[in-house]
């Protein structure tokens, strides 16, 4: 399978718990993009990689989320101090560099605060 | 006010049907737009992706866009069980790195 990866799939955590989640983009997507979905919305962008850089970040990105990418590969999203708010999908997607770049989408990691 | 409404559904609709899934938004900055299917606890998948105004076609699905209106389309002809999913229109206004702004989505029932 060469489309976007990410682990785990499901992952249910205590609040106040840390959580780590990670994402595997296409080979040769040099982007990278983290989104959050809640039940009935769409996406929310959260930040986004080009290669290892981390270029933009929203406001939803609290200092509990901290992102990574590596050498320009994987990347991960580690959140601190988990609230109920967090619970979620967290979507990872990726595209190759250019004037079109569209995004692929992972199958997300399901969060689930208790 | 969101960028982007779009109407939640459900629209059901028995098979072979044609089927017309809508956004609107407020953003005139926006000049690529995406459509993209999302089965129950999947990923979003990418189905179209158009620049500025105009139509585009790919088998059973055309993407429509008037940006003078600032309302976009999706088109599914014969529609069948397996369309059933969740259709969420998505834009961006910039080139290269997109930042995609996402519709709600729109549930989509289609019944044999």
């Amino acid at each position: 399978d060469t489309g976007v990866s990410q682990n785990p799939r499901h992952k249910i955590t205590k609040r106040g718990q840390n959580v780590t989640f990670r994402c595997d983009p296409i080979s040769e997507h040099n982007r990278l993009y983290w989104y959050r979905q809640t039940l009935g919305q769409g996406p929310e962008f959260l930040t986004y990689f080009q290669n290892e850089a981390q270029l933009e970040k929203s406001r939803l990105l609290s200092d509990r989320f901290s992102a990574e990418r590596p050498k320009g590969s994987f990347s991960t999203l580690e959140i601190q101090r988990t609230e109920q708010g967090d619970s979620a999908m967290y979507l990872c997607a990726s595209s190759f560099g250019g004037v079109a770049g569209e995004q692929y989408f992972g199958p997300g990691t399901r969060l689930t605060v208790t | 006010q969101k960028e982007v409404e779009q109407d939640p559904g459900p629209l059901s609709v028995p098979e072979g049907a044609i089927v017309s899934l809508n956004c609107t938004y407020s953003n005139s900055a926006f000049q690529y737009f995406m459509w993209y299917r999302q089965y129950s606890r999947k990923g979003p998948e990418l189905l179209m992706y158009t620049y500025s105004s105009g139509n585009k076609e790919d088998g059973r699905f055309t993407a429509q866009v008037d940006k003078s209106s600032k309302y976009i389309s999706l088109f599914i002809r014969d529609s069948q069980p397996s369309d059933s999913a969740t259709y969420l229109c998505a834009m961006s206004a910039r080139t290269g790195f997109q930042k995609l702004v996402f519709g709600t989505g729109t549930r989509l029932l289609v019944s044999p």
